[in-house]
């Protein structure tokens, strides 16, 4: 157990709805990154915040957004999906921001029908 | 071209085999270097992490850095079936705010 939680685990919605995905960080990490998952494209990097800022940004599409809240957690919202946005949704935190070990959580796997 | 490229697999072995898995990057910035290890439908973990070039080991896993030719590789000694999973690639640099990950080799160790 990594000590990140995710949430759901699985979500099955229709195309051009709206969804969102919820990530707990590791107690004490203050770095929480999204990554993206899918079978033709590996692991792709999509935003990082660290202490509620955004400090990088990936190939996050403009239907996507993210924040991380005073508590910590993030949320990452994706809206107007599409079959292409079928993936598994990985959230990791780190103490530092930028390097070192990520901690993965189990991730969010979406299916767009 | 992608920052880094890993030997796509799948590759299976019989028990005992000794494994090279390999990743090639692009950016000379790059400084960290580490392998992560995913089971099916699992997140990934870190299995090893390194800054510098030569080898680092930790039981059956080396972990060898060739920054002149910008190379990595993850040698697994004595593979075992629970060694089954993705094996991934990920190159840091310090401004770059992230790790990039290579697409993962897929390992089979056969009983």
């Amino acid at each position: 157990d990594s000590g990140v939680t995710q949430t759901p685990k699985h979500l099955i919605t229709a195309t051009g709805q709206r969804v969102t995905l919820r990530c707990s960080p590791r107690s004490g990490d203050l770095s929480v990154y999204w990554y993206q998952q899918s079978l033709d494209q590996g692991l792709q990097f999509l935003i990082q915040y660290y202490n509620g800022e955004e400090r990088a940004k990936g190939n996050i599409l403009e239907r996507f957004s993210a924040q991380q809240f005073p508590d910590l957690h993030s949320e990452l919202n994706l809206s107007s999906l599409e079959l292409g946005d079928s993936a598994l949704y990985f959230c990791a935190s780190s103490v530092a921001s930028g390097i070192g070990e990520l901690f993965f959580g189990e991730g969010s796997r979406l299916t767009v029908l | 071209q992608k920052e880094v490229e890993q030997d796509p697999g799948p590759l299976s072995v019989p028990e005992g085999a000794i494994v090279s898995l390999n990743c090639t990057y692009s950016n000379s910035a790059f400084q960290y270097f580490m392998w992560y290890r995913q089971y099916s439908r699992k997140g990934p973990e870190l299995l090893m992490y390194t800054y510098s070039s030569g080898n680092k080991e930790d039981g059956r896993f080396t972990a060898q850095v060739d920054k002149s030719s910008k190379y990595i590789s993850l040698f697994i000694r004595d593979s075992q079936p629970s060694d089954s999973a993705t094996y991934l690639c990920a190159i840091d640099h310090t401004n770059a705010g992230k790790s990039t990950f290579g697409d993962g080799t897929t390992l089979t160790v056969k009983p």
